[in-house]
């Protein structure tokens, strides 16, 4: 059973768009959903976070809102530019304990 | 921010040999760590929890005496792939978390290729 839903599988957007991508979650327990960036051959690393007590943070060009009774938040990318090209995974988690991820998104810009 | 550092990037090795991966938390006392296995254009599959001092957690279906985890310090845990075949090629990425909060900081991966 897939506890984190994560679409669109690839994206692709022009230079200085906005990149947006979505995940649902089923397990109400959780309450910490951060998202990864990961480039080819490199470990994933953490872009932003968010916790349920709050519905949107932003953090440069990167934004997470979140609606915790749709149980759903989304990745939003401003001006999107061709080294955003990456895959991004969405996770959430509880308690601190182990992370469930999404499938991934592979971004890519075009310039 | 917190840096995770994994040996080696790259390893290939003759099937039947073992392998041993590293996955040091540089700046931070990492209480938990976790072993993770990913395919091409897939997402990460947890293998297993490493608590330091205390025998890990594996995931169902990961063979424990196939993957073996030490932590032996705060700072350190290790993956060795034991009497590693083709199957078990893959990239494998380790994930350190400090007793300060939720936040995973993650090593650069191994590429382990067995001939």
């Amino acid at each position: 059973q897939q506890q984190v839903k994560q679409s669109p599988q690839s994206l692709i957007v022009q230079k200085g768009g906005i990149s947006i991508i979505n995940c649902a979650y089923e397990n109400t327990a959780f309450d910490y959903f951060p998202w990864y960036q990961q480039f080819p051959g490199k470990g994933p690393a953490l872009l932003i976070a968010i916790r349920p007590d709050v519905s949107e943070k932003k953090e440069g060009r990167f934004t997470i809102s979140f609606n915790k009774s749709a149980k759903q938040f989304s990745l939003h990318i401003m001006d999107s530019q061709p080294g955003d090209s990456a895959t991004y995974f969405c996770a959430a988690s509880s308690n601190a304990g182990k992370s469930t991820f999404g499938d991934g998104t592979t971004l890519t810009v075009k310039p | 921010g917190a840096v995770v550092s994994q040996h080696p990037s790259r390893v290939i090795c003759k099937s039947g040999t073992s392998v041993k991966i590293e996955c040091r938390s540089l700046d931070f006392q990492a209480t938990t760590m976790f072993w993770y296995r990913q395919f091409p254009k897939q997402s990460l599959m947890l293998m297993a929890t490493s608590n330091e001092g205390s025998k890990a957690t594996y995931e169902q279906g990961v063979e424990k005496d196939k993957f073996l985890i030490n932590h032996a310090s705060l700072t350190l845990s290790t993956l060795t792939v034991t009497s590693a075949h083709p199957e078990d090629s893959s990239f494998y990425i380790c994930s350190a978390r400090s007793w300060e909060g939720e936040k995973l900081f993650f090593g650069s991966g191994t590429q382990l290729s067995v001939l």
